[in-house]
């Protein structure tokens, strides 16, 4: 059984400031890995994913994941927030070839600050 | 673009009533999901199917159905809807080992 954890529902930056949200798994097998960005009233769009290759992964919009599988995390960074960065973010699990069925963390929300 | 549509944005019915959630995807995707979301708990999976006529459970199966007779569509179904089930429903579609793409959700209310 594959399962995710994000601690803490909300974290609060200023402009300007990294962004750190942290995810951490378990998975039976070498997992595939996906941070989500949800707006308000959008559904999910994907930020990046890590599939098994390299395991600094750069997504969209300035944000990139690092995976480190001694310490079964997957955490999300961006150097600078930007207001419009304002969102809920989900790290979803998932086990290559089942048919792609994702598992997903609880979701934490950041707000950014002027 | 893959583009996974949802028939309705914001949805009322009554307890008791028979509801129908309606979700297209353009992609040619075999895999088609449906969630539902609510506050603090994430994202749930309701119900999946990875082929036409096919369906499996997902973690919270309870109260619901689904159909998919083409490959395109898949709709989710209340049989007999509980203020329980108001929530927002997502839709995803994807194809093998790719990630899912989603519909911009169902708000669904229950009075």
């Amino acid at each position: 059984a594959q399962s995710v954890t994000q601690l803490g529902s909300h974290v609060s930056v200023s402009e300007g400031a990294l962004v750190l949200l942290r995810c951490n798994y378990s998975s039976s097998v070498p997992p595939y890995l996906f941070w989500y960005v949800q707006y308000p009233n959008q559904g999910l769009q994907l930020l990046l994913k890590y599939t098994s290759a390299a395991t600094l992964v750069k997504g969209i919009n300035g944000f990139e994941a690092e995976f480190k599988k001694s310490e079964t995390s997957f955490h999300l960074t961006k150097p600078s927030a930007h207001m419009s960065d304002a969102a809920e973010y989900f790290c979803a699990v998932s086990e290559p070839g089942a048919n792609s069925k994702l598992t997903f963390g609880k979701g934490i929300t950041l707000s950014v600050r002027p | 673009d893959v583009k996974v549509t949802q028939s309705s944005r914001y949805l009322v019915k009554r307890t008791g009533e028979k509801v129908f959630l309606e979700c297209v995807q353009d992609m040619d995707h075999e895999n088609m999901f449906w969630y539902r979301q609510d506050p603090g708990l994430g994202l749930r999976l309701i119900y999946f199917s990875y082929d036409v006529k096919m369906k499996e459970k997902g973690d919270i199966p309870e109260g619901y159905s689904v159909s998919r007779e083409k490959k395109e569509r898949f709709s989710l179904i209340l049989e007999s809807a509980s203020t329980n089930q108001t929530s927002m429903y997502l839709c995803a579609s994807s194809t093998a080992n790719q990630p899912q793409h989603f519909g911009d959700g169902t708000r669904l209310s229950i009075l």
